[in-house]
């Protein structure tokens, strides 16, 4: 079974540009996380979704970031418009539920850079 | 404000020797912890995981321990391999609810 799929797994733009990240879970899992790695912050979670509604999005740094998820197999990032500052490599994890238990499998990242 | 904190930025161990990775956290609300390790152009995968009944955890060569008193806890590696060499996140979650990860390790394991 295929794993998290993320495109692109590049992105080189320039500032001010909107940029969209997708995400494909892994089948039959409920939840979908968006995590954002930096050097001085290491992982940190943007958002995630459970049953495609939106449950916690307090890590989303401003209002330039959204992210939705239409289907059970289908999320995006967007951010609008992009900044320098935006430049990291953004995971998208999936897994059955929240319990300790329930391992977070991630995707291979998008390296964004913004220029 | 970082939760959990890895200090050590990166950490050089020779093969065949113990690798030690520590973290620190600083809510005591967190009862599971967690390591991935991260390979270049990967995402990370989990690794080991130990919940705060425990002080210790094993599996093959991982053990991570937990010190709850001093909010710290320890992966070790026994003995340390070339493919060892990652990044390695420790993360933490208080009642089942979202993780939280520190800002990772990267582990070179010199032949």
């Amino acid at each position: 079974d295929a794993g998290v799929i993320q495109s692109p797994r590049h992105e080189v733009t320039e500032m001010g540009q909107e940029v969209t990240l997708r995400c494909k879970p892994i089948s039959g899992h409920d939840y979908l996380f968006w995590y954002r790695q930096t050097m001085m912050r290491g992982l940190e979670l943007l958002i995630y979704f459970n049953n495609n509604v939106p449950i916690d999005d307090s890590g989303m740094p401003e209002d330039r970031f959204s992210a939705k998820m239409p289907n059970a197999s289908f999320s995006t990032l967007k951010i609008q418009p992009s900044e320098p500052r935006d430049s990291a490599v953004y995971f998208c994890a999936s897994s059955f539920g929240l319990a300790v238990t329930d391992t977070q499998y991630f995707g291979p990242g998008t390296r964004l850079t913004v220029l | 404000d970082q939760q959990v904190k890895q200090n050590s930025p990166s950490l050089s161990v020779q093969e065949g020797r113990i690798s030690i990775l520590n973290c620190d956290y600083t809510n005591s609300m967190f009862d599971y912890f967690l390591w991935y390790k991260k390979y270049p152009a990967e995402g990370p995968t989990f690794l080991i995981s130990i919940s705060s009944i425990k002080d210790k955890n094993e599996d093959g060569r991982f053990t991570v321990f937990l010190n709850k008193s001093a909010k710290h806890l320890s992966l070790h590696i026994v003995p340390s391999q070339p493919g060892d060499s990652a990044v390695y996140f420790c993360a933490a979650s208080a009642r089942a609810q979202k993780l939280v990860f520190g800002q990772g390790t990267r582990l070179t394991i010199n032949p």
